[in-house]
């Protein structure tokens, strides 16, 4: 199975915001709730950032949110800060009970 | 609070087995699905499969069908993974990871380093 398509860098000023894209094919989206967005820093575990079911993770910022159309779904993060430079993926559960992840974006915060 | 710990690097040739535990605490443990994935040096995240300790449900990619087991014991919270057969391009950090109804993932263990080499 092919991973959802994440563009491979993006990268934004302190302060700013951005936008990361997740694009599959209609059977890679198994519900309007199948997407949820982790974070990942060098040499450590990735992190749930984001998710359509309760949204964020209690104690999390706000900075980050995430919406979903048709078969693409996005995660903005607002108010960018140093620590915010990181990997991003997407995860979505398909049609067939199965998962798939996004090759993964690497935020670059300038 | 929820935690994953994991078991320890490991060494292996090729053509051999690695099982992977994964010990849960901070919460009811069958009330929560297992999915593993793995992450190759630079590279990004694979899904590997996912078990319900509830059901002993299955689930593996493809890529993985006849070389991986994954059961759990709810004696003692315990998530296991095994692979089979192992090569080279196994090498990789093995994450355990709980799961709410395939809907997001939460928290993952800190990662095993299974490194396969002759």
């Amino acid at each position: 199975q092919s991973a959802l398509t994440q563009p491979a860098s993006v990268s934004g000023s302190p302060g700013q915001s951005i936008t990361v894209s997740c694009t599959g094919s209609s059977t890679d989206f198994g519900g309007s709730d199948s997407v949820s967005w982790y974070q990942q820093h060098p040499g450590k575990a990735p992190k749930l950032i984001f998710s359509h079911v309760g949204g964020r993770p209690s104690g999390l910022s706000d900075r980050f949110s995430g919406y979903k159309s048709g078969n693409t779904a996005s995660l903005t993060i607002s108010g960018l800060q140093p620590e915010d430079e990181a990997d991003y993926y997407c995860c979505s559960y398909t049609t067939t009970n199965t998962v798939v992840f996004g090759g993964g974006t690497k935020l670059t915060v300038l | 609070q929820a935690q994953l710990v994991q078991s320890g690097p490991e060494v292996k040739k090729p053509g051999a087995s690695v099982k992977v535990s994964c010990k849960a605490s901070g919460y009811t443990f069958d009330n929560y699905d297992f999915m593993w994935v793995r992450q190759a040096p630079g590279q990004g995240l694979e899904w590997m499969g996912w078990i319900s300790p509830n059901t002993a449900d299955t689930k593996s990619a493809q890529d993985f069908q006849g070389r991986v087991t994954m059961t759990t014991d709810t004696a003692t919270n315990t998530a296991y993974m095994e692979l089979r057969n192992l090569r080279s391009g196994d090498t990789a950090v093995y994450y355990c990871v709980r799961g709410w109804r395939l809907k997001w993932f939460d928290p993952w263990g800190q990662g095993t380093l299974v490194t396969v080499s002759s």
